[in-house]
């Protein structure tokens, strides 16, 4: 019963560093998301992919990349990390017209 | 745009007390999906209930229940005999269904505080 994994759970990054969140999911869903949670208030979605191949832009997109090259993977990328992008991060999968399964979301600090 | 609003921020209740925590939103959307989670201090999401726009009949679960009134753009959220172990962050969240998914559009929550 994995569901959606993500990986890793914390980490510390310094300003202009890059790294990638990674994101799995083992329920076949077509749909995968990824929020960023800023303390205090809601989730806001920098960008979503509704199936292999094919990605979007959320509300809040700058400063990241992502690729959807199979079902199961979503990978995010921050490729030049700013104190900005300081926040705890979800990804969430479905199928559409079911409610998002989310991940136990990653805390990146930036300093 | 579709917007979500979750006017009381913090709430704090004695145990065995009603609580009800509000939700006002809106969307031009004729069809929709609204949502509530709830995230608890170990920080995960969890799924409480998703509502169809054409579905308005008032929901139970246990000692959770949800009023859904679209005259109102609300769909309010109440816990009966609140528990300490309701205590938690609680999200409510509107569909934006345009490019083919189901983005999520979050309020910024409610902190619920159950004292013993």
């Amino acid at each position: 019963n994995a569901g959606v994994t993500q990986t890793p759970k914390f980490r510390i990054l310094k300003i202009g560093q890059s790294m990638t969140l990674q994101c799995t999911q083992d329920m076949n869903h077509n749909y995968m998301y990824w929020y960023r949670q800023d303390p205090g208030m809601g989730l806001k979605l920098i960008y979503y992919s509704v199936g292999a191949g094919i990605t979007d832009k959320g509300e809040v997109p700058n400063g990241y990349n992502v690729s959807r090259s199979t079902t199961e993977d979503f990978p995010l990328r921050l490729e030049l990390a700013a104190p900005s992008q300081t926040s705890v991060y979800f990804c969430a999968s479905s199928y559409l017209g079911q409610p998002q399964h989310f991940g136990d979301g990653t805390r990146l600090s930036i300093l | 745009a579709q917007k979500v609003t979750q006017a009381q921020t913090e709430i704090s209740v004695v145990e065995k007390e009603d609580v009800t925590l509000d939700c006002v939103y809106e969307t031009r959307d004729t069809t929709y999906y609204l949502f509530w989670y709830k995230q608890p201090p170990s920080g995960e999401l969890v799924f409480l209930i998703r509502r169809n726009s054409f579905d308005e009949q008032n929901e139970i679960s246990g000692r959770y229940s949800w009023n859904f009134q679209k005259s109102t753009s609300s769909f309010n959220f109440t816990i009966t005999a609140s528990q300490v172990v309701d205590s938690a962050v609680y999200f409510c969240a509107l569909s934006d269904t345009q490019g083919g998914s189901e983005k999520l559009v979050f309020g910024k929550g409610t902190k619920l505080t159950v004292n013993p």
